[in-house]
């Protein structure tokens, strides 16, 4: 079955520590890729997005993601994470034949001071 | 500013009641969303409307109404037939229904059950 699997519930790391959040997908063929990030009942702000090109992707407050197409994966990575990025992170994707976009079931990030 | 908005941010619902939700973008873009989260799950699609006066379900469409009358407004309407209805709803857009059309979230709705 076709999925987005975001393997960690959950993530502590310390302010500033580095932070990588792991995403993988399932499917036949390179899908469009995305991360968001939902602070506590706010709805989802976009991080950065994967089309084509670069595997590199740099996004907002410092974050940068990498497709490895070998590994079905594009993880998120921040090289010092800040107390304000404490939140929930959504990996997405959606197939480059179609028009759904399906969701992990997202990973927690606590920071500790 | 341009954007989505959400009404209410909260709202209660009686057994047997139906409620609707507010969604209204002023983005300009032809499709809009409706999700449902719940704690653990991520976000499950509800029903999507590519342009006015259409719309499809999505995975978890019963109990479930929708009505695109005008391409600013995309209302969800939750009936007694949805018998589990307390959880997160997420409003979103996007240019167009195509690969490319990055979807951009409005703030929630948080339904509850008295």
């Amino acid at each position: 079955a076709q999925s987005v699997t975001q393997p960690d519930i959950h993530i502590t790391v310390s302010e500033g520590a580095s932070l990588e959040l792991r995403c993988n997908y399932s499917y036949g063929a390179t899908p469009y890729l995305f991360w968001y990030v939902q602070s506590p009942g706010q709805g989802l702000q976009l991080l950065l997005k994967y089309f084509s090109g670069d595997t590199l992707v740099q996004g907002i407050k410092g974050f940068e993601a990498e497709f490895k197409r070998s590994q079905s994966s594009f993880n998120l990575r921040k090289p010092s994470v800040h107390w304000s990025d404490a939140a929930e992170y959504f990996c997405a994707v959606v197939l480059n034949t179609g028009n759904q976009f399906y969701f992990g079931t997202g990973t927690s990030l606590t920071v500790i001071p | 500013d341009g954007g989505i908005t959400q009404s209410p941010k909260y709202l209660f619902r009686k057994e047997g009641q139906n409620v609707t939700l507010s969604c209204e973008q002023n983005l300009n873009h032809d499709a809009m969303y409706w999700y449902r989260q719940d704690p653990g799950q991520g976000l499950r699609l509800i029903y999507y409307s590519q342009i006015v006066n259409d719309f499809q379900k999505g995975d978890i469409a019963e109990g479930y109404s929708v009505s695109r009358e005008k391409k600013e407004s995309f209302p969800l309407t939750v009936t007694s037939a949805q018998k589990n209805p307390t959880a997160f709803y997420l409003c979103a857009s996007s240019i167009n229904i195509g690969s490319r059309g990055t979807q951009y979230f409005g703030p929630g709705t948080r339904l509850l059950v008295l």
